[in-house]
């Protein structure tokens, strides 16, 4: 089946850092998900990418659709606490059996104040 | 509006017993979506509900895995008899019947299953 790689698995970083994951398929994807899940949470959705080459931005976060269709990455541009959470990338393929998403393995984000 | 809510939050039981999961999408949404993560690996699909219809259920593991939904509203997942592999965090999601781009999937809370 279709699988995506995500990296790095975790970061440890420190408050007004920047953060950079990334995703990568072997599949193509119709369309790109960031999530983000907090503790005790299910996943939220951050960005949504729906074009390939698309760049998008949600405050302090940009996501952008490769090219290629096969991989995605996400930007957090000066950290906070609040930031800390796992994150996931997940791809979709519109078709007429549903709207599954294939996830990545998710990035443990955790941030030092 | 309420979102979409899971019962029970944690469940720990020995293997070979039954558990059920229940999941409340968020009403009117007429998709819902069962999902699974293990031992902190990826977010699986397990299958998919339109209305009371399984659109999709190439994600179910075995036939240990029962999943229902009754009237098109909530839906129940059972595992039965539970094995020691089954643990792990069952999300359930669900979004709105159209067309579009995306259809957003809204994420519940989850449930923490630990089979001993």
């Amino acid at each position: 089946g279709q699988q995506l790689n995500q990296s790095p698995q975790s970061m440890f970083i420190q408050e007004g850092e920047d953060v950079s994951m990334n995703c990568t398929s072997s599949s193509i994807f119709n369309t790109w998900l960031w999530y983000k899940q907090d503790p005790g949470e299910g996943p939220v959705l951050l960005i949504a990418l729906y074009k390939a080459g698309e760049l998008t931005s949600n405050g302090r976060l940009t996501a952008q659709f490769g090219i290629t269709r096969k991989d995605s990455f996400l930007n957090i541009s000066a950290s906070i606490p609040s930031d800390v959470g796992i994150y996931f990338c997940a791809g979709q393929i519109p078709n007429n059996a549903g709207n599954m998403l294939t996830f990545g393995g998710g990035t443990r984000l955790m941030v030092k104040p | 509006e309420a979102g979409v809510t899971q019962f029970p939050s944690h469940s720990v039981i020995e293997k070979g017993q039954t558990v059920t999961l229940r999941c409340d999408p968020i009403s009117g949404h007429d998709n819902l979506y069962w999902y699974r993560r293990v031992m902190g690996k990826e977010i699986k699909f397990l299958l998919h509900f339109v209305k009371e219809s399984k659109q999709d259920e190439s994600g179910m593991p075995n036939n240990r895995f029962l999943a229902e939904r009754t009237g098109g509203t909530y839906s129940t997942l059972k595992v039965q008899p539970a094995e020691l592999e089954d643990s792990g965090v069952y999300f359930c999601a669900s979004s709105p019947l159209r067309g579009g781009l995306y259809n957003e999937q809204f994420f519940g809370p989850g449930t923490r299953l630990t089979v001993l």
